[in-house]
């Protein structure tokens, strides 16, 4: 079974720009993979930030980006606030209805 | 304004069963995808079954045989039956629904509720 693949851990220093990646085990991520991303904090319910690969929801701050870098999803976070100190997840939609999530990134600003 | 609110968690033990209960204001379940999602302890994200507004329904490979979806248009409630539950099945489970008509992906979510499989 294809794995979705994050990068566990990432640090970022305040007012800096990090890029989080979303991968599989075996292929490629496209647009065609309707990837989204995800915000989570501890003993909250996750937050949708960025669907269909770059579109922000509603509320989001604009320093949050989505897009394909290669053959992976990526968000990116451009001037990075300490709020933004979360977990972070992508999900890819495997086609025949299945979505999966990917491990997650836990970004620390300091 | 969407609000998803579930419920029926709680201890069982394995190899029991369990309905999780969401019920759903601000729009009606039957025109929208809806989907389960549930977190371990300390683990992350999980994708468990979509249910799409023409009642075609899909599961991860972990729970399918196990755990039906379903919804109550009626109730406006979505359900998760859960059989032969296992001490892996231990999560906290959101339900969502898609952002749009056509959305299959979890969009707008509820809170969560606990389900622990434990003697």
């Amino acid at each position: 079974q294809t794995v979705v693949t994050q990068v566990p851990s990432f640090s970022v220093s305040p007012g800096g720009t990090v890029t989080l990646t979303c991968g599989l085990s075996s292929g490629s991520v496209s647009t065609s993979s309707y990837p989204s991303w995800y915000q989570q904090t501890p003993g909250q319910a996750p937050r949708t930030l960025i669907y269909n690969t770059n579109t922000r929801s509603s509320g989001v701050p604009d320093r949050f980006s989505g897009s394909i870098l290669g053959n992976k999803a990526a968000l990116t976070i451009t001037g990075a606030q300490a709020d933004d100190e979360s977990d972070y997840y992508c999900v890819v939609y495997m086609g025949s209805g299945i979505w999966v999530f990917g491990g997650g990134t836990r970004v620390t600003v300091l | 304004e969407v609000q998803l609110v579930e419920s029926g968690g709680g201890l069982v033990q394995p190899g029991g069963s369990l309905r999780l209960s969401c019920a759903a204001s601000g729009f009606a379940v039957g025109t929208h995808y809806m989907t389960w999602v549930r977190q371990a302890p300390g683990k992350g994200l999980e994708w468990v079954s979509v249910i799409s507004s023409g009642g075609s329904t899909y599961y991860t490979d972990s729970v399918k045989d196990r755990f039906t979806i379903s919804r109550d248009n009626s109730k406006n409630t979505l359900y998760l039956q859960m059989n032969s539950l296992r001490a892996e099945d231990t999560a906290v489970y959101h339900c969502a629904r898609g952002r749009d008509y056509y959305d299959t992906s979890p969009h707008y979510w509820g809170q969560g509720t606990l389900v622990t499989v434990s003697s």
